[in-house]
């Protein structure tokens, strides 16, 4: 079945440093990737859609310039926490779909200490 | 509009009972109803999906039921075991074309023996 394989699977980072996120569908080309975060015993939130050669198209209140998101090919979209601070410590998933319904990464626990 | 909505929040079902979880949607344009299971720590696994112009989809213990007049849906976990202790997401989407996936806010299922 299609994999999307996400990496790091978990990071720790100090305040004021920035992280990149890697997701890549490997056995499928995904012109359109999605970035959702979680926070503890919570439901995924979609934080933005990647578009493979052009912009990403964020959601409502999710800062643009924090979350810089990158679709440089059709396999591969990075997300990038940019100056992170403790408060965007959460877990980071991304998906792609396949012929047959979407498919999540296995996620990065993000920890901004 | 966009919302889908998910009950219980916590379940606890004895070994081999039915596990039922219910979701409620009020967008008419959703098209593709997909549960979710998603162990701590892991990224969402697509458990099984239907699309409206089915009423039930059966797949191994699984099954979805869907009332498309009342706008539900709601997933049946049959002979629950252990190994099925989880959090269950329910979505919807206008359909598999690049869509957002709408969640719901997710049950946490127990099951005891």
């Amino acid at each position: 079945g299609a994999v999307v394989s996400q990496h790091p699977s978990w990071v720790i980072c100090k305040s004021g440093t920035s992280v990149k996120i890697e997701c890549r569908s490997l056995d499928f080309q995904a012109t359109t990737m999605f970035w959702y975060r979680q926070f503890p015993k919570q439901s995924l939130m979609l934080m933005a859609t990647s578009n493979e050669g052009s912009k990403a198209t964020y959601e409502q209140g999710v800062e643009k310039d924090k979350f810089l998101i990158n679709h440089a090919s059709l396999t591969l979209s990075t997300l990038t926490v940019t100056s992170a601070h403790p408060e965007d410590s959460s877990f980071y998933i991304c998906s792609a779909i396949p012929n047959y319904g979407y498919t999540f990464g296995s996620g990065t626990r993000l920890t901004v200490v | 509009q966009q919302q889908v909505k998910q009950s219980p929040q916590s379940l606890i079902v004895q070994k081999g009972g039915i596990s039922i979880i219910n979701c409620a949607y009020e967008n008419t344009a959703f098209d593709y109803f997909p549960w979710y299971q998603q162990f701590p720590g892991k990224g969402p696994a697509l458990l099984i999906a239907i699309r409206p112009d089915v009423s039930e989809k059966k797949e191994g213990r699984f099954t979805i039921s869907f009332n498309k007049s009342a706008k539900q849906f709601s997933l049946h976990i049959m002979d629950s075991q252990p190994g099925d202790s989880a959090t269950y997401f329910c979505a919807a989407s206008p359909g598999l074309g690049n869509e957002k996936l709408t969640f719901g806010t997710g049950t946490r299922l127990t099951i005891i023996p």
